[in-house]
Order: C-alpha cells, then structure tokens, then sequence
C-alpha cells in the first residue's frame, strides 16, 4: 500500500464504548497529526507527533488518547465520547515537523457518537 | 487571535475562471497552502507560496500579498471534476498550520 490509511472508514459507537482508530503512512515521514472536521469548520488539530514524540495537546479532552509506536503508526483511542465528537477524524503526515512542507491526509474516519 | 478568512461557497460554470480568495491574520507567517477536499475523501495538496507573487500549475494559480494578509486560488478551464472544497491554510511562527473553513465550489454545466 501505498500513502496514508485509515481504519475503519466508518465508525458508530455509543457514548460508553472504547475504540480505536488506526492510521499508517507508508512514506517514511516522520510527523503525523490527528484532525478533527466538523461540517462548515475549519480543521482542528487534535494532536501531533514528530519523530514518535508528542509535542502538540491542543486542549483536546482525556477522551481522545493518542498513541504512536513508531513513525509509521498512529492511533486514537476513544472512550466515553459525546455526540458532539462525532465527526471525520483525519490522519497526515509528513517528512518533518516543519510547516513548510505539504501534509499527506488519510481517507478518514467518519465517526457517529450516539 | 489567528483567523483565516475565506467565502463558505461558489458558484461556477463548467469552462469559466473562478477566483477563491483567502485573508488571513496570524501570528508569523511561514507560507500558505491551498489543499483541494473532495466529499468523503481527504484534502489533498494544491500549492504552496511563501515569497509574494502568482504560482501557475497547470489549470491552477496561487498568488500571495504578504503585505495584505492576501492569497487567491485561480481555476482555468473549469471541469465538473473541480467541484470539491477549497482549502485555505497558513504556517504561522511556530510552523503550524491554521486552517480556514473552506470554500466549496459548485460547477454547473
């Protein structure tokens, strides 16, 4: 494969599950970034990765946990969502942590909190 | 505060030239990108300008005024294809992106 991916596609959970979304480049790039897109909104960023280490939280709440084992990989860990947080989650990367450069996005997750 | 502005939606005819405007005030300024979003599928990279003045590619054009907090998208030849959210987006000091709401673009027959 090639790019960025997303699984799944498409997720519906209620307010007291725990899931997962996954997201992998395979573009040897060493920054990734989750997105949240709301209808008619810009795009949030949620978190960011460089070189597998944090270093952006932008006040997003303990709901959403990120993890990154390594430069490839990314997931988000959901638990106890509200119906507000549903909404497209995208995943990008790209080479560097350095604005300059064009990010790569995944095809989403459309997520549904019910 | 950081606000990128640009008009919610557009309408155009198919063969026309349409011009997507964005402003934008932030703190720093390392470049703006224009990124293309199809429904249901991810935003993908259009241009990038970080000195002032017209970037052409192809159908497309970016043109930026650092001094005006000013940047235009410009589409030639409209295709139905082209119908699709536009994406404006600026690298502020600390290199990180702020994103407008899109402008997304109708192209009729």
């Amino acid at each position: 494969e090639t790019g960025v991916t997303q699984t799944p596609r498409h997720l519906v959970m209620g307010m007291t599950n725990k899931k997962s979304l996954k997201c992998e480049q395979h573009l040897g790039h060493n920054a990734m970034y989750w997105y949240k897109q709301s209808a008619k909104k810009p795009l949030e960023l949620m978190f960011v990765y460089n070189f597998k280490e944090q270093t952006e939280n932008n006040s997003v709440p303990s709901r959403f946990s990120p993890e990154c084992p390594n430069s490839s990989h990314l997931f988000l860990h959901l638990h106890t969502l509200q119906p507000e947080d549903s909404a497209l989650y995208l995943c990008a990367s790209s080479p560097l942590l350095d604005g300059s450069y064009e990010q790569y996005f995944g095809p989403g997750t459309r997520l549904t909190v019910t | 505060g950081q606000n990128i502005d640009q008009p919610t939606e557009m309408t155009a005819t198919e063969g026309a030239i349409v011009q997507i405007n964005c402003t934008y005030q932030t703190s720093g300024f390392n470049g703006l990108f224009w990124y293309q979003q199809h429904a249901g599928e991810a935003p993908t990279f259009l241009s990038y300008n970080v000195l002032d003045g017209l970037e052409e590619k192809g159908r497309f054009s970016s043109f930026l005024s650092r001094s005006k907090g000013y940047s235009y998208l410009l589409l030639k030849e409209l295709q139905m294809k082209d119908s699709a959210s536009y994406l404006c987006a600026v690298s502020d000091s600390n290199y990180q992106l702020i994103w407008g709401a899109g402008t997304k673009l109708i192209i009729k027959p």
